[in-house]
């Protein structure tokens, strides 16, 4: 099946630093997304991008599907955007999401 | 988007015991989804629940011991069943074949 794996898995900023999260992916995908998971288990989508770039806010992606990656850039990091970053593709027509592992991004005042 | 209301938010449950967890959508959807995060782990998902149809489980998932119902377009409930502390994790429902939008999870310890 279908491989997706993150990087880095960990990641501690001083509140103000940016980051750059990844995401690869070892085949064709119908899309992909990027989800946020607060520290009390709260999964919010951050961006739907199968190609190409979003921005919204602070933060943005880009996708590049025929390289398989997609990149999730946080400018000027707050405590809030402290927890787990996941990436998760489509794999198969049908909505089922198959997750990397996270990035757990801690970020410091 | 959708609104997904999850409950229990919540539960310390006794082993051998049987626990079900509802999801409410604010819309009809056609497919609704039921994913498990173990403790420190990234999210799996369990089966797919199709109103009016068997639900569709994962490699790994059985019907015997998470029974799914979806009785119309807008709830579902999960059961996980026999419960072991092995099942010990958050367990979310989700809705959306494009954006996929999550319930707020279930945090079941079993003890």
């Amino acid at each position: 099946g279908i491989q997706v794996e993150q990087s880095p898995p960990d990641l501690i900023l001083q509140e103000g630093a940016n980051s750059t999260l990844r995401c690869n992916f070892s085949d064709s995908v119908n899309n992909l997304q990027w989800f946020h998971q607060n520290p009390w288990g709260q999964l919010i989508n951050l961006f739907y991008i199968p190609s190409g770039t979003k921005q919204n806010g602070r933060l943005s992606a880009t996708t590049v599907a025929t390289e398989r990656y997609s990149l999730l850039y946080i400018s000027s990091s707050q405590t809030t955007d402290s927890g787990v970053y996941f990436c998760a593709v489509e794999y198969r027509q049908g909505g089922k999401l198959i997750f990397g592992q996270g990035t757990e991004l801690s970020v410091k005042p | 988007s959708a609104v997904i209301s999850q409950k229990p938010s919540r539960d310390i449950c006794q082993r051998g015991t049987s626990l079900t967890i509802q999801c409410q959508v604010d819309s009809q959807v056609t497919m609704m989804f039921w994913y498990r995060q173990q403790p420190g782990q990234s999210l799996t998902l369990i089966a797919t629940a199709n109103q009016g149809s068997e639900a569709t489980y994962e490699s790994g998932f059985v019907i015997d011991k998470f029974p799914i119902s979806r009785p119309n377009l807008t709830f579902s409930t999960l059961t996980v069943s026999n419960m072991s502390p092995e099942d010990s994790s958050i367990y979310l429902c989700s809705v959306g074949t494009g954006v996929a939008f999550f319930g707020q999870g279930t945090r079941l310890t079993v003890v």
